[in-house]
């Protein structure tokens, strides 16, 4: 099956800083990108929808200055949490839509478990 | 407004069956997806129905109702390493995966 990677896997950082995380389809291209955020024993809760070439569409109550998405290739969506505050501590997964696919499947790559100090 | 609902937790025992129930009110549908989801783990994807009927892979099977907004996952022959929370999310009208907030399904010996 398509491969989806994420790049850190787990990061720490200081209060104020930012973070950049890292999205990319492996083995195939995708025109679409999802960034998704789940707390503990919550479900997942969509962020923004990223698109090649175009800017994010962001959710209702996310903040897009604090939330940069960038998605400047087929295989590759950066997500950078700016001015990091002890709240953004979440988990952080993308998916990629293989629009060549069957059915519009969504791969997830293995999160990214944000601890902001 | 959109909502997807499948029971918070269920217990079952190591050999047996399961079903977990997922009914949902979306705008639109374009098939309903399942996904296990390990603890600090991504989702991986189980099955895909955009029509009527059950689709069966191996131990488990999913089942859709378009007309009642319903659909099953049918864990068979548990095994201890099917202890995760599985996820129901549906496609909708622009293709947006709605999520339920997942069924934490815990096997005992």
């Amino acid at each position: 099956g398509a491969v989806v990677s994420q790049h850190p896997s787990r990061v720490i950082c200081k209060s104020g800083t930012s973070v950049k995380i890292e999205c990319r389809s492996l083995d195939f291209q995708a025109t679409t990108m999802f960034w998704y955020r789940q707390f503990p024993k919550k479900s997942l809760m969509l962020m923004a929808t990223s698109n090649e070439g175009s800017k994010a569409t962001y959710e209702q109550g996310v903040e897009k200055d604090k939330f940069l998405i960038n998605h400047a290739s087929l295989t590759l969506s950066t997500l950078t949490v700016t001015s990091a505050h002890p709240e953004d501590s979440s988990f952080y997964i993308c998916s990629a839509r293989d629009s060549s696919g069957d059915y519009n499947e969504q791969f997830f790559g293995p999160g990214t478990r944000l601890t902001v100090l | 407004g959109q909502n997807i609902d499948q029971p918070t937790e269920m217990t079952a025992t190591e050999g047996a069956i399961v079903q977990i129930n997922c009914t949902y009110q979306t705008s639109g549908f374009n098939g309903l997806f399942w996904y296990q989801q390990h603890a600090g783990e991504a989702p991986t994807f189980l099955s895909y129905n955009v029509l009527d009927g059950l689709e069966e892979k191996g131990r488990f099977s999913s089942f859709l109702s378009r007309s009642k907004g319903y659909s099953y996952l049918l864990l068979k022959e548990l095994q201890m390493k099917d202890s995760a929370s599985y996820l129901c999310a549906v496609l909708d009208s622009n293709y947006q995966l709605i999520w339920g907030a997942g069924t934490k399904l815990i096997i005992k010996p």
